[in-house]
């Protein structure tokens, strides 16, 4: 079965300045999708961004970016210039690529990290 | 475009009543998620549909849960009777299907508290 791990119960960042979460994750499957989900105060969880681990490229979407490690297991959201409105819970989820015999696609998640921005 | 609608927000119910939750998902969208989300914790799968089958609902605790989809766009999760431990959030999500592509948008929840 599929882990994921998210070691940072809380994290804090100065406004503007640049944030990294970390995630590792756990799977036998060679290609899955990693995603980081913020999830504001309002709770409506929102997709940040997301990774196909078959590409090699890290993903970046505006401010935000990963730092996909395949082989270490590994998933990290950087934060660049970091404003209030991101202050938030992350949480990263693991969906696998396929629906291998069994399995579903449905979105394993971490405990999630929250976010408080300082300004 | 409307997102993912839930009602109730909010849920204070005695333990030994059933509450029921509704989800309207985005239009269009053929696959429907209610997920729980336990306080400090990350989302965990109770049921996926596509259109009104229910093809996932291992995690569901069937003697006092159930869901249904009639007509395969809105959902109703039930509990009868709730417990202490069912205090938490339930989210609802929908995507277009299940292709590896497809996001999953997620609704804004109802916090459910049972006294």
């Amino acid at each position: 079965a599929q882990t994921v791990t998210q070691s940072q119960p809380e994290m804090s960042v100065q406004e503007a300045e640049t944030v990294t979460l970390s995630c590792t994750y756990d799977t036998s499957e060679s290609d899955y999708y990693l995603f980081w989900y913020k999830q504001p105060p309002s709770r409506q969880m929102i997709l940040v961004i997301r990774q196909e681990a078959y590409k090699q490229q890290n993903a970046t979407e505006n401010r935000f970016s990963v730092n996909f490690q395949k082989a270490a297991k590994s998933f990290s959201l950087k934060i660049s210039d970091s404003q209030l409105g991101d202050a938030a819970m992350y949480f990263c989820a693991y969906r696998s690529f396929l629906n291998y015999g069994g399995a579903t696609n449905k979105l394993i998640f971490g405990t999630g990290t929250l976010l408080a921005v300082q300004p | 475009e409307a997102g993912v609608v839930q009602s109730p927000r909010y849920k204070i119910i005695e333990k030994k009543q059933p509450v029921a939750f509704w989800c309207n998902p985005i239009s269009g969208h053929n696959t429907l998620y209610w997920y729980l989300q336990n306080l400090g914790q990350g989302p965990e799968l109770l049921i996926r549909y596509e259109n009104e089958e229910a093809v996932d609902d291992s995690q569901l605790p069937k003697d006092r849960f159930s869901a249904e989809r009639l007509k395969g766009v809105d959902s109703t999760l039930k509990i009868q009777p709730a417990e202490l431990g069912d205090s938490a959030v339930y989210l609802c999500a929908s995507s277009l299907g299940v292709a590896s592509t497809d996001t999953q948008y997620f609704g804004p929840g109802t916090r459910l508290t049972v006294l």
